[in-house]
């Protein structure tokens, strides 16, 4: 039983060139977050999305972060142009919301991004 | 402004005692609370979870207590393992959510020592 898979899981980068970060959440899901791991503030949820629309992007920390869900079963986290602070883990996770599962999300492993 | 705080970042227990991890929350209008584990390059994993209308919630060796007065809940893990080394977020979501938006604390790391 595949859980949410995130590519790449390591990604090393100079400042100004642009990142993606894909996420393919787990099948039946319906919403989907990214999320930002850093020292300073633990989890930070960026967006999530519930049926593919995007319901609240509060948490996307500049104009520079933009995501996309073209379908059900992927989603993408592009930083453009990228800067050194924008080094972190960023976990993607999926949800059954309205499940029997209640409010339980389901994390993917994260992607390391180092930008220098 | 963090709405969910774990202020304690690290603590260390013997293994075989209690490991007790506290979370204070500001936000009066949350009511469902979530523990997650983090180990090292691995996402978070839903640990336990307690309802608002509940004060206590029991699997195996983990306890959740809330306490809705003073706005906290705590974890305990009792006894204490080696593998529960790990960070240990608590997560909160309001009442007026309209799907799994969990607001996280900063995470505690736990150490437990053979």
């Amino acid at each position: 039983d595949a859980g949410v898979i995130q590519s790449p899981r390591h990604e090393v980068t100079e400042m100004g060139q642009e990142v993606t970060l894909r996420c393919k959440p787990i099948s039946g899901h319906n919403s989907l977050f990214w999320y930002r791991q850093t020292m300073m503030r633990g989890l930070e949820l960026l967006i999530y999305f519930n049926n593919n629309v995007p319901i609240d992007d509060s948490g996307m920390p500049e104009d520079r972060f933009s995501a996309k869900m073209p379908n059900a079963s992927f989603s993408t986290l592009k930083i453009q142009p990228s800067e050194p602070r924008d080094s972190a883990v960023y976990f993607c996770a999926s949800e059954l919301t309205g499940g029997s599962s209640g409010n339980t999300i389901y994390f993917g492993e994260g992607s390391w991004l180092t930008v220098v | 402004d963090q709405q969910v705080k774990q202020n304690s970042p690290s603590l260390s227990v013997q293994e075989g005692r209690i490991s007790i991890l506290n979370c204070d929350y500001t936000n009066s209008m949350f009511d469902y609370f979530l523990w997650y584990k983090k180990y090292p390059a691995e996402g978070p994993t839903f640990l336990i979870s307690i309802s608002s209308i509940k004060d206590k919630n029991e699997d195996g060796r983990f306890t959740v207590f809330l306490n809705k007065s003073a706005k906290h809940l705590s974890l305990h893990i009792v006894p204490s393992q080696p593998g529960d080394s790990a960070v240990y977020f608590c997560a909160a979501i309001p009442i007026y959510n309209q799907g799994g938006k969990l607001i996280f604390g900063q995470g505690t790391e736990l150490s437990v020592k053979p």
